[in-house]
């Protein structure tokens, strides 16, 4: 069975300041990987999809890295903002289903 | 509208009561989802589908029960309902083939007394 984790749980960023998260999974034969954000009592959106293939996808400030051997994965989140805060969702796909991470909850200071 | 959406938003109800949570997408995707999400836990599966009258269990689909008779619609059924089964729960959709890449709903917050 997949296990995906996500460290830390939660981090405060002064504003400016760039993030770091980090996600990691126990099954290398993914499809591929996803990040996500998710506010509060919304739902999910997705911000980065990354190829087995590939090794890493960038989005304006955003920039994912994926180690399939390791079996971890960076979002780089560049020169926050205070609208950066949301909880990002780390989700690997396989067998016709994603497997989720926990979240890292994010707060931008301003 | 276009897309996916849940209904109700919110919903209260009482141990042991029958709930249905509703999902229609607009996409005609063949494979959807229900997930719920609770705290320390993150998204887990309860039921997927992958096309009409195609259904198969998830990670937690005890206590749940789905049907799939038309492609948009894919109803998720608490028979029973627990309190254990407060959570909030999203329904995705995704196209043949791409269960990888997966929109989802906004979700409903389901509280049982």
């Amino acid at each position: 069975k997949q296990e995906v984790t996500q460290i830390p749980a939660a981090l405060s960023v002064p504003e400016g300041e760039n993030l770091v998260l980090n996600c990691s999974f126990t099954d290398s034969a993914i499809y591929n990987l996803q990040w996500f954000r998710q506010d509060p009592g919304k739902g999910l959106t997705s911000l980065l999809l990354i190829q087995s293939s590939q090794r890493e996808q960038t989005s304006g400030r955003l920039n994912a890295s994926l180690d399939k051997s390791s079996g971890r994965s960076t979002l780089y989140i560049a020169a926050s903002q205070p609208g950066d805060s949301a909880t990002y969702l780390c989700a690997v796909s396989g067998n016709n289903r994603l497997a989720f991470g926990k979240g890292n909850q994010v707060v931008v200071i301003p | 509208d276009a897309g996916i959406t849940q209904s109700p938003r919110y919903k209260i109800t009482e141990t042991g009561r029958q709930v249905t949570l509703m999902c229609h997408q607009t996409w005609s995707h063949s494979y959807m989802f229900w997930y719920r999400q609770d705290l320390g836990h993150g998204l887990r599966l309860i039921y997927y589908s992958a096309a009409a009258d195609i259904t198969d269990k998830g990670e937690v689909p005890d206590g749940y029960v789905v049907s799939r008779s038309k492609t948009e619609n894919f109803p998720l059924t608490l028979e029973s309902a627990t309190r254990s089964q407060t959570s909030v729960y999203f329904c995705a959709s995704s196209e043949p083939g791409r269960a990888d890449e997966q929109f989802f709903g906004p979700g409903t917050r389901l509280t049982v007394l």
